[in-house]
Parts: C-alpha cells; structure tokens; sequence
C-alpha cells in the first residue's frame, strides 16, 4: 500500500540557515508524483513544489528544491535561506499514478513543523 | 481569480445534526476533492470527482455524501453528525496534465458537540 513518512515531527532552523525536511514513501507504482505543501498557522495549504517520478532533474521553486533519490524511495524538501516567515507546518504528499481512472489522489504524511529562528 | 472557495469558515453542529460545505472552484478544473485534517495529522481523503456527474470515495466516506452537478461545485454532506467527524474539511480542484497539482480551499473548521 502506499505511505508517506515524516520521521521529523519538528525542526528548528536559525534564519538564513538552509534546512532539509525529510520524507521516504512507499509505492509499487512506476508512475506517481511527489509534491510538497506549506500550511502556516493560519491553516491554509499552499503548494511549494513538484517532483514526477520519471523527472530527470531534482525540482526547483526558487528558495525550494526536491532532492529526490528514487532508489531510497526518498524525497527530502530543502530550503535555502530560512525566512521567519517560513516558520509553518510542512507536508509531504505522493500521487498515486493513474490507473485507468483518471485524477490524482493525494496521500499525505504526518507533517514537520518547522520554526525558524532568529 | 478567487480559486477554491468554501464555506463556512467555522461551524458548530450538535451530534445528529446535518450540514452542507459548500466548496466552488473558478479555474474550470475537472478534478475535486474533499479532505479532513485532525489535529496534528495529515489530510486524509474522504470523496473526489473526475468530473460533473461523477463522484468517488476515498479513504475516509463513512458519514459524507457528495454530489456534482456542476464543473465548478463540490458540496459535501453531513448527516448525523458525531464527535468524531469534528475537523478541519478542506476542497480541493486540480486539472488533468503532468503534475495534476492541486490547489486548496481555505478550509472549514468543523466542531460537533
């Protein structure tokens, strides 16, 4: 069955310090995608970044890259440069690839909450 | 562009009572999805649409209905209300390509008492 794990519960980060966010999942699917969301205090996910499996290249979303290591099944976030701002829950979720249905179900892991200090 | 919107943004519900998120989508988006978020978890899907007409259960259904007559709205419904489905509901939309990114609603915040 697929699963998202975030061994991380929480992270602290001193600003403009880089962090690294980890998250390792569990597919049998050759096709699938790896996103990353940002849900700050005030509760709204807000998409950071996209990673598909057959992508060449490890995803970048200006302060956000993907470093993506398909054989540990393992797509770890990191931002560069932490921002007070950047302080929030961080949520790994995996795409599970079509089979025949059409539209993407997201699965979600447990979250790391980050908070950067100054 | 107002994206995905829902409401209300709080609701309080008594154990047995029933009620209808409204969620809305202006991005001509196929794809919808309602998700729950319990507190210190994840969000964990509970119905999706591929389309106008067609609808499809996720992880979590039991206690939600759906329905989807339009491209661009997604209500959720909830009979009978338990303490159990006290959480926070979010809507989603996405559209067919490479990523399928989705794109969420605000959320609503439910408490049933």
């Amino acid at each position: 069955a697929q699963k998202i794990t975030q061994t991380q519960p929480g992270m602290f980060v001193q600003e403009k310090e880089a962090v690294t966010l980890d998250c390792t999942y569990d597919t049998s699917d050759q096709s699938y995608g790896l996103f990353w969301y940002k849900q700050p205090s005030s509760g709204e996910m807000i998409f950071l970044i996209y990673q598909g499996s057959y992508d060449e290249q490890n995803a970048t979303e200006g302060r956000y890259s993907l470093n993506f290591q398909k054989a540990r099944k393992s797509a770890n976030l990191v931002i560069s440069a932490s921002q007070l701002g950047d302080s929030a829950m961080y949520f790994c979720a995996m795409r599970e690839g079509n089979k025949g249905y059409q539209g993407g179900k997201l699965i979600f892991g447990q979250g790391t909450e980050l908070s950067v200090k100054p | 562009n107002a994206g995905v919107t829902q409401t209300p943004k709080f609701r309080i519900l008594k154990i047995g009572q029933s009620m209808t998120l409204q969620c809305a989508q202006d991005m001509n988006h196929n794809y919808m999805y309602w998700y729950r978020q319990d507190p210190g978890m994840g969000l964990k899907l509970i119905y999706y649409s591929v389309g106008a007409g067609i609808t499809d259960k996720g992880e979590v259904p039991n206690g939600y209905n759906v329905s989807r007559s339009t491209t661009e709205d997604f209500p959720l419904r909830l009979e009978l209300a338990a303490p159990s489905q006290t959480s926070v509901y979010f809507c989603a939309s996405s559209s067919p390509g490479r990523s399928e990114t989705q794109y969420f609603g605000p959320g609503t915040r439910l408490l049933v008492l």
